[in-house]
């Protein structure tokens, strides 16, 4: 099965900063990644689909980037409700894996 | 609006069964997979089960196979997952999820997200 890992697995930055988080594949995905963000107590919300798109109402400092094995989600300017973990998730083929989560804090 | 509601989550003795439910509206059902994610507490996400559009397709997490069946009903709208021979393990937030087409090839999975309902297997 092919494994999704992220790091790192937790951050600590500044309002402002730019934030990146990669999720790297143990065999190529092409581009069928997602991006998830799950704030403190609340369900988990799609942020980005086949590795850039940016799904509906989603702000644009988010972005991602990357197809193969290695992508990247970046926060252009960490804005205090970005606080939360992100997951990236593989949907070429089954199992469905989640990385671990990226916790990012301010 | 698409809403998703989880239902049947509770305690249950290590051993025994459950069956959750996941009531679906404000989109045309049949016309997309649907999925189980399971997040233990303080944990990270975990998907467990997904099933195709028309219910002929699915396929399972080495964790959960031979244990836990997903089965879609196109008429009630609603999503199921038969868990039988729940282990501590099994512990956790299960939620429902709405996929991007028929099938789950290729389009994303997590398109929109139950509540989720909880699941205690203790003695």
């Amino acid at each position: 099965d092919i494994q999704m890992i992220q790091s790192p697995s937790s951050l600590s930055a500044s309002v402002g900063d730019k934030v990146t988080i990669t999720c790297r594949s143990s065999q190529g995905i092409s581009n069928y990644l997602a991006w998830y963000q799950q704030k403190p107590g609340k369900v988990p919300k799609l942020l980005i689909y086949n590795g850039f798109t940016l799904q509906s109402g989603v702000p644009s400092r988010f972005s991602g980037s990357g197809s193969g094995t290695d992508f990247t989600l970046t926060i252009s300017s960490l804005q205090p409700e970005d606080v939360a973990t992100y997951y990236c998730q593989k949907y070429y083929s089954v199992p469905l894996t989640f990385g671990g989560g990226t916790k990012v804090e301010i | 609006e698409v809403l998703l509601l989880e239902s049947g989550g509770g305690l249950v003795q290590p051993g025994g069964s459950l069956r959750l439910s996941c009531e679906a509206s404000g989109f045309t059902f049949s016309n997309y997979a649907m999925t189980w994610v399971r997040q233990a507490p303080g944990k990270g996400l975990e998907w467990v089960a997904v099933i195709n559009g028309g219910g002929t397709a699915m396929y399972y997490a080495d964790s959960v196979k031979g244990r836990f069946t997903i089965s879609r009903d196109n008429f009630r709208n609603t999503l199921y997952l038969q868990m039988n021979s729940l282990r501590a393990e099994d512990t956790a937030i299960y939620y429902c999820t709405k996929g991007g087409a028929v099938h789950w090839s290729y389009s994303p999975t997590g398109v929109a997200w139950g509540q989720g309902t909880l699941v205690t297997a203790s003695s």
